[in-house]
């Protein structure tokens, strides 16, 4: 039973538009939450997290919304570039990236950015 | 910062060779170090946890006599497929983690293909 679900294999914006990237858990003990990037032939690329006591973290063009009572977050990209094209993977943890820090992570969804 | 090198990225053996592959941490000590499997279209899978100096700990159905894991460092982790056949062919991929809560940072993978 997958405890981590992101239920879009793929999503299309356009350059400059927004993107937005799902994320559904079940787990209600996770309480530290990850976004990774990853292109083909290399390791997912860590790209912002965010904690169960926040409900939103900003970095830059990337921005992460926690919804606990929903048991859902999202990754927005604004504005959204070619270069931004990857596969992103949302990832969970129970143990607040301590030493009980295994991750558990989502298929991924696709991200294609078109010019 | 927070490079993580894996050696080799492609390795092609015969059925019933071992395979090692190395995970570095380069600019960071790691205290921990993951050891994910990858089937295509799935997502990262969760083999094995280590701490520098204490035995891994496998997650369930992980032969520990199949994969020997080793973090003899702070900086180093293996991974030995012991007597690999066509069923172990499969994409592995460290990710390391360094002191207090931080996020795992991932090597680029080692593709590996048993004949």
């Amino acid at each position: 039973d997958q405890q981590v679900k992101q239920n879009s294999p793929s999503l299309s914006v356009q350059e400059g538009r927004i993107s937005i990237l799902n994320c559904d858990y079940t787990n209600s003990m996770f309480d530290y939450f990850l976004w990774y990037k990853k292109y083909p032939a290399e390791g997912p690329t860590f790209l912002i997290s965010i904690s169960s006591i926040k409900d939103k973290n900003e970095d830059g063009r990337f921005t992460v919304f926690l919804n606990k009572s929903a048991k859902h977050l999202s990754l927005h990209i604004v504005p959204s570039q070619p270069g931004d094209s990857a596969v992103y993977f949302c990832a969970a943890s129970g143990g607040y990236g301590g030493s009980q820090g295994n991750l558990i992570f989502g298929k991924g969804t696709k991200l294609s950015v078109k010019p | 910062g927070a490079v993580v090198s894996q050696h080799p990225s492609w390795v092609i053996c015969k059925s019933g060779t071992s395979v090692k592959i190395e995970c570095r941490s380069l600019d960071f000590q790691a205290t921990t170090m993951f050891w994910y499997r990858q089937f295509p279209k799935q997502s990262l899978m969760l083999m094995a946890t280590s701490n520098e100096g204490s035995k891994a700990t496998y997650e369930q159905g992980v032969e520990k006599d199949k994969f020997l894991i080793n973090h003899a460092s702070l900086t180093l982790s293996t991974l030995t497929v012991t007597s690999a056949h066509p069923e172990d062919s499969s994409f592995y991929i460290c990710s390391a983690q360094g002191w207090g809560i931080q996020p795992q940072h991932f090597g680029d993978g080692t593709r590996l293909s048993i004949l």
